[in-house]
């Protein structure tokens, strides 16, 4: 049984167009998170769910909009592609309490035409 | 506020050689910290983490971190790498107790060359 899962694992589309990547867990946690990983490897956290209220949102333009209908998934939506946002984006998951793993999803990588 | 500093952003090492993965951090309070190691085409996975006790920790796959609260230091060491290890390693530490936010170094890139 995969933990978390992300849908699509690759998403080819053009600039100014809207999608959407979608993210599961089943391992009973209750916070989620998104991260942007650029073409360097360098991983930025982007938002932060906790029991479907936000946490964290870290400077991400409002193009991008996370949503939570339930703690076990949380969704990003992006508007307005641009060639900047082509990248792989991973979700995670963890329990609440310090120190806890977190878990990675298998990522999506987003290519802007 | 946190932070994370991989020194080394390529670290070729022959197979069954040993090898050492600098990290240090910077942190106001105690902290937590994390080994995730990344295979191409993967999400992270966690190899090892501190959180308290003995400053020597084992993780998997035969990778060991040792903290060090003076030197601010958490490295990573295998005595005898694989090629199966070429990965890209990350280091990251969150703040203790509740929900707190991990922020994760630039990481590692761990070449294993036959």
């Amino acid at each position: 049984d995969t933990a978390v899962s992300q849908t699509p694992k690759y998403l080819v589309t053009q600039m100014g167009n809207d999608k959407s990547i979608k993210c599961e867990q089943n391992l009973g946690h209750d916070t989620m998170y998104w991260y942007k990983q650029d073409s360097k490897k360098f991983l930025k956290i982007m938002f932060s769910y906790n029991n479907k209220e936000l946490i964290i949102n870290e400077t991400v333009p409002n193009r991008f909009s996370p949503k939570s209908p339930d703690k076990a998934h949380l969704n990003l939506h992006i508007n307005s592609l641009e060639l900047g946002d082509s990248a792989v984006y991973f979700c995670a998951s963890t329990l609440t309490e310090g120190g806890d793993t977190q878990y990675f999803g298998p990522g999506t990588r987003l290519t802007v035409l | 506020a946190q932070s994370v500093t991989q020194l080394d952003s390529q670290v070729p090492v022959f197979e069954e050689a040993p090898v050492e993965l600098r990290c240090n951090y910077s942190s106001s309070v105690s902290v937590y910290l994390f080994w995730y190691v990344q295979y191409p085409n993967q999400g992270l996975q966690l190899l090892l983490k501190y959180l308290s006790g003995s400053t020597l920790v084992k993780g998997i796959n035969g990778f060991e971190a040792e903290f060090n609260k003076s030197q601010t230091s958490f490295h990573l060491r295998k005595p005898s790498v694989h090629i199966s290890d070429t990965a890209e390693y990350f280091c990251a530490v969150s703040g203790p107790g509740g929900y707190q936010k991990v922020t994760f170094g630039t990481g590692t890139k761990l070449q294993v060359i036959p």
